[in-house]
């Protein structure tokens, strides 16, 4: 079945720590996309990739970081200069830029 | 730039009710239109989507309409089920570069 995961599930960390998070697609989509969602609210975008090799910051890109080295891979490294980084993490992918977007399940991160 | 509306929650309603909730788009062009869904604790799922004027999407008892002369795509279902509790995202898609555009949520609950 194709599809995207995101690994693992749940993570925990202490304060001060980089954390990378997984997002893998085998849906041969060109496009792929990092959200963040705090609790009550929408998605914000944190980075996205139009193609490998190729990213661009969203609205929140301080403190994160991402790299595209791989058309089926996306990782998200979360920094210690992010100042509130517990949250609930969304990975996508589209087709295309602009295409409808699917989903992985998330990474719920809690850092302490 | 793009933006998209949509009528604040939480919406409560009993099993069977009818469901609307309202979402408006400003956007320059002709958009793609979509809602998604998200259960707790996962990702979003892409529900039904439209991509011209007068189109209607429909999936699982859920129907929205492309209404571009009041820039609109209110989701509908007939009879709602307890199991239809969950948060719901309307979006666009522009056509001149720019990435997905949620809206802010609706989250709606459905007591039996």
């Amino acid at each position: 079945d194709g599809g995207i995961t995101q690994s693992p599930k749940y993570l925990f960390r202490k304060e001060g720590q980089n954390v990378t998070l997984s997002c893998e697609q085998n849906l041969n989509h060109d496009a792929m996309y990092w959200y963040r969602q705090d609790p009550g609210q929408g998605l914000r975008l944190i980075y996205y990739s139009q193609i490998v090799n190729d990213f661009q910051k969203g609205d929140i890109a301080e403190g994160y970081s991402v790299s595209r080295e791989k058309k089926e891979s996306f990782p998200l490294t979360v920094t210690s200069a992010q100042k509130n980084p517990t949250a609930f993490y969304l990975c996508a992918s589209s087709i295309e830029d602009n295409y409808e977007q699917y989903f992985g399940p998330g990474t719920r991160l809690t850092v302490t | 730039g793009d933006s998209v509306t949509q009528m604040e929650g939480p919406v409560t309603l009993s099993e069977e009710a009818f469901l609307t909730i309202n979402c408006t788009y400003t956007a320059t062009g002709y958009p793609s239109l979509f809602w998604y869904v998200q259960y707790p604790g996962e990702g979003l799922q892409l529900l039904l989507k439209a991509t011209k004027a007068d189109d209607k999407g429909s999936n699982k008892g859920f129907e929205a309409t492309y209404r571009k002369e009041t820039t609109s795509f209110h989701l509908e279902k007939g009879s709602v089920q307890v199991s239809d509790s969950a948060v719901y995202f309307c979006a666009l898609s522009g056509n001149y570069g720019q990435n997905f555009v949620f809206g802010p949520g609706t989250r709606l609950s459905v007591l039996p």
